[in-house]
């Protein structure tokens, strides 16, 4: 079993639609979660830096942490087709010398 | 803030010639470098991770004498893909971090193609 599952998608959605892209973990030492866009042939972008659970808001974007069910997802609201992109969930143990392990990513489209 | 550029972008070289892939924090000093490569439609996997002035970690499975990585500053990490064959083309992307933090800030990526 990975430690971080993702579904790769393909996730297709109309322009306007309410996003939510997902990760499963299994390791409940993580304490840092991250979500990260990747556009094609681009490095990832860091979107979204959470601690511990709970939710946390940035513009159209809300990063949801739920760590009694190992869950974190991702939110997006009013979907634009610049939001079609690869996404990466993120998660680390601590800070320092703790690796960040990355989900596989999920790839959206969002149609016009 | 937190720009990493790589430089080059992308590279055709022939089999058995050595790149020089450079990774530079433009703003930042960044106590830690990490190096990626990723295939098409897959996700990122960690090469190695080095820190200024040592020698770095590399992930299992990874050669070191094939992937020579030098960071010999605050600001710079090189990755060397020595005698390249087909099999070494890839997206190489660099990250790099400053001081204890998780958040890692990542450069665009090169694309190398060995012929």
């Amino acid at each position: 079993q990975k430690e971080v599952e993702q579904d790769p998608g393909p996730l297709s959605v109309p322009e306007g639609a309410i996003v939510s892209l997902n990760c499963t973990y299994s390791n409940s030492a993580f304490q840092y979660f991250m979500w990260y866009r990747q556009y094609s042939r681009k490095g990832p972008e860091l979107l979204m830096y959470t601690y511990s659970s709970g939710n946390k808001e940035d513009g159209r974007f809300t990063a949801q942490v739920d760590k009694s069910s190992k869950y974190i997802s991702l939110f997006i609201r009013d979907s634009q087709p610049s939001d079609s992109a690869t996404y990466l969930c993120a998660m680390s143990a601590g800070t320092g010398g703790f690796k960040t392990i990355f989900g596989a990513g999920t790839r959206l489209f969002v149609k016009a | 803030g937190a720009v990493v550029s790589q430089h080059p972008s992308w590279v055709i070289c022939k089999s058995g010639t050595s790149v020089k892939i450079e990774c530079r924090s433009l703003d930042f000093q960044a106590t830690t470098m990490f190096w990626y490569r990723q295939f098409p439609k897959q996700s990122l996997m960690l090469m190695a991770t080095s820190n200024e002035g040592s020698k770095a970690t590399y992930e299992q499975g990874v050669e070191k004498d094939k992937f020579l990585i030098n960071h010999a500053s605050l600001t710079l990490s090189t990755l060397t893909v020595t005698s390249a064959h087909p099999e070494d083309s890839s997206f190489y992307i660099c990250s790099a971090r400053w001081g204890p933090g998780n958040e890692q800030f990542f450069g665009p990526g090169t694309r190398l193609t060995v012929l």
